[in-house]
């Protein structure tokens, strides 16, 4: 069965200052992974994703992962944060075949002026 | 391009009250997907289609059931509403689910049960 731990169920950082949000995956295969992006009272909205191939992927609004196989992560990062970047991150996963989709928890991320 | 489309936005029901939310997408999507969103526990899969006529469970059905008779639309009941069912529902869709394929939310549906 697969798993997504989002570490940090609040993150805040300094407007300008670098965005880390922390994901890792447990799947017996390759998995699929995702990065969504909640506002106030909306739906998620996509931000990035792996599939294949580059295993670096960048997304909507500057924002990047990496997915790294032997760390077992799919780290969401942003070198300077804006106070619009305040939302809840959930990172998701699947895998190959028929299989759902599986999300963390979610990271709410605070953008202090 | 209306994507996916909830209804009602918001809505509450006194226990023991039946409802049902309805989910409508344009993108021809064959999957389409009910999650509710708690506080600190995520997203939540209710229940999910993979095509018109067909339904499945998911890791919370209790209380709900579900209905594809048309491939656009997916709905929701509850047939005898809990306060524990307060809750945000979303609906998404996509092509097919497992071969990283986008899912697409709605908007979200805020249900308080008193």
């Amino acid at each position: 069965a697969q798993s997504v731990t989002q570490l940090g169920s609040h993150v805040s950082v300094s407007e300008g200052a670098l965005v880390l949000l922390r994901c890792n995956y447990s799947s017996s295969v390759p998995p699929y992974l995702f990065w969504y992006v909640q506002y106030p009272n909306q739906g998620l909205q996509l931000l990035l994703k792996y599939t294949t191939g580059a295993t670096l992927v960048k997304g909507i609004n500057g924002f990047e992962a990496e997915f790294k196989k032997s760390e077992t992560s799919f780290h969401l990062t942003k070198p300077s944060a804006h106070m619009s970047d305040a939302a809840e991150y959930f990172c998701a996963s699947t895998s190959g075949g028929y299989q759902k989709v599986t999300f963390g928890t979610g990271t709410k991320l605070q953008v202090i002026p | 391009n209306a994507g996916v489309t909830q209804t009602p936005k918001f809505r509450v029901l006194k226990t023991g009250q039946s409802m049902t939310l309805l989910c409508a997408q344009d993108m021809n999507h064959e999957y389409m997907y009910w999650y509710r969103q708690d506080p600190g526990m995520g997203l939540r899969l209710i229940h999910y289609s993979v095509g018109e006529g067909t339904t499945a469970k998911g890791e919370v059905p209790d209380g709900y059931n579900v209905s594809r008779l048309k491939k656009q639309n997916f709905l929701l009941g509850l047939e005898s509403a809990a306060p524990s069912q307060t809750s945000v529902y979303f609906c998404a869709s996509s092509y097919r689910q497992g071969s990283g394929n986008t899912i697409y939310f709605g908007e979200g549906s805020w249900l308080t049960v008193v």
